[in-house]
């Protein structure tokens, strides 16, 4: 059974450029999370999808925005990358009022 | 802002010593979940227990337990003869709407042989 699956596991990019990380959740889960964790901090909700639509949001500029598809997986797209962007991108998926499962995260560098 | 606070930046032990990592919350919820994770160096988050606010045993699983006390507003985790495979940043959260977690700032436990 396989768990939460994040890809691409590294990825480096310059400011200005855009990402998209993508997810893949658990099987049996149809709501998926995104977080953002800094270097050295707590993780931090970015948002939330379920029956592909955003559900809640937490507080991060219209840059950062994404998508579910039908089989649920789900995608983060990140604009115009600032400096401040560089961090570990973390998705979690869930079924209902259970716990959060993690992927192993992308890890976003800036230059 | 209905915080996690985890006032243990590090902790540095020695193989079978007992450790225990500190959580307080901040909530206006009469209903409310508190959870705690590892992550380990690979970075994936692993769940190790949620607890509802209206069970307030404590709880026990093999080296780990919990202490819930409403009282004080904390969620303290005890990991009993530690080991060096128990190293990790340790993560103590409480549930917000829609299933949103809400993160303390870590802990980092580094056990030494």
């Amino acid at each position: 059974d396989a768990g939460v699956t994040q890809s691409p596991t590294h990825l480096i990019k310059t400011r200005g450029q855009q990402v998209t990380l993508r997810c893949s959740p658990k099987s049996g889960h149809d709501t998926v999370s995104w977080y953002q964790q800094a270097l050295g901090q707590g993780p931090q909700f970015i948002f939330q999808y379920y029956e592909e639509e955003e559900r809640q949001r937490g507080n991060f500029p219209d840059r950062f925005s994404g998508h579910q598809f039908p089989n649920y997986s789900s995608e983060l797209n990140v604009n115009a990358l600032l400096l401040g962007d560089s961090a570990l991108y973390l998705c979690a998926s869930s079924l209902g009022s259970q716990p959060q499962h993690f992927g192993d995260g992308t890890r976003l560098s800036i230059l | 802002a209905q915080k996690v606070t985890q006032a243990q930046t590090e902790i540095s032990v020695v193989e079978k010593e007992d450790v225990t990592l500190d959580c307080v919350y901040e909530t206006r919820d009469t209903t409310y979940y508190l959870f705690w994770y590892k992550q380990p160096p690979s970075g994936e988050l692993v769940f190790l227990i949620r607890r509802n606010s209206f069970d307030e045993q404590n709880e026990i699983s093999g080296r780990y337990s919990w202490n819930f006390q409403k009282s004080t507003s904390s969620f303290n985790f005890t990991i009993t003869a530690s080991q060096v495979v128990d190293s990790a940043v340790y993560f103590c959260a409480r549930l917000g709407g829609y299933n949103k977690l809400i993160f303390g700032a870590g802990t980092r436990l580094a056990v030494h042989p």
